[in-house]
């Protein structure tokens, strides 16, 4: 099945530890992002990549670091997370050109207390 | 930068009725793509309908239409006999045509009254 997945689903954690959130897909896409919903604010990108090795920042990219070392995976890295980074996060990936549809992962809700 | 407004943030509707949900967009180039977004409470992003913008004819799919007005840079989206599987937050989204970065609206919440 084509997918996105995401992991872990939920995660409550304390102020500067530091975490990754995983992100995985089986469709040979060369695009991959990160985005986090707010209430009110919608989704807004975090960073995105192009290709493996190709990664740049998003409209949100403050306190967020990724890296793109396999096509598949596109892990999302909180070197130290703090309260106002409590969000639900979204992978999403799409073939290069074509049709411009992203397939979205399950969601990650991170709690930073 | 690209923009999308939607400016009802939640909206109801009778089961069996038809409701329109509303998003402008601003841009200056000529070859984008927009996209209507839904999201259940199980928070999964679901593509409801897509428009390239160099296509004239509105989309449709089953229930769902867009009224897709270039000019005005309008692009709402109308559910037709709704049904309480349709209760969600809505998002209204834009891509650049060369570009794979989406720029979402702040999303209109729909409720379905039985």
């Amino acid at each position: 099945e084509a997918q996105v997945t995401q992991n872990p689903r939920y995660l409550i954690t304390v102020t500067g530890k530091k975490l990754t959130v995983t992100c995985s897909q089986n469709m040979n896409h060369e695009y991959m992002s990160w985005y986090r919903q707010d209430p009110g604010l919608g989704l807004r990108q975090i960073y995105y990549s192009m290709n493996v090795e190709v990664t740049d920042k998003g409209d949100v990219p403050e306190g967020y670091k990724v890296s793109r070392k396999e096509k598949r995976n596109f892990p999302l890295i909180l070197e130290s997370p703090s309260p106002n980074q409590t969000s639900l996060y979204f992978c999403a990936s799409s073939p290069w050109g074509g049709s411009y549809e992203q397939y979205f992962g399950p969601g990650t809700r991170l709690t930073v207390t | 930068a690209q923009t999308v407004t939607q400016s009802q943030p939640e909206m109801s509707v009778q089961e069996a009725e038809t409701v329109t949900l509303s998003c402008t967009y601003d841009t200056s180039e000529n070859n984008y793509y927009l996209f209507w977004y839904k999201q259940p409470p199980s928070r999964q992003m679901i593509l409801v309908i897509r428009q390239e913008a160099y296509k004239q004819q509105n989309a449709t799919e089953n229930r769902f239409s867009v009224n897709f007005q270039k000019a005005a840079k309008s692009f709402s989206l109308k559910i037709s006999d709704s049904q309480l599987g349709d209760t969600a937050m809505y998002f209204c989204a834009f891509v650049q045509g060369g570009s794979e970065k989406l720029v979402f609206g702040k999303g209109t919440k729909l409720t379905v009254n039985p």
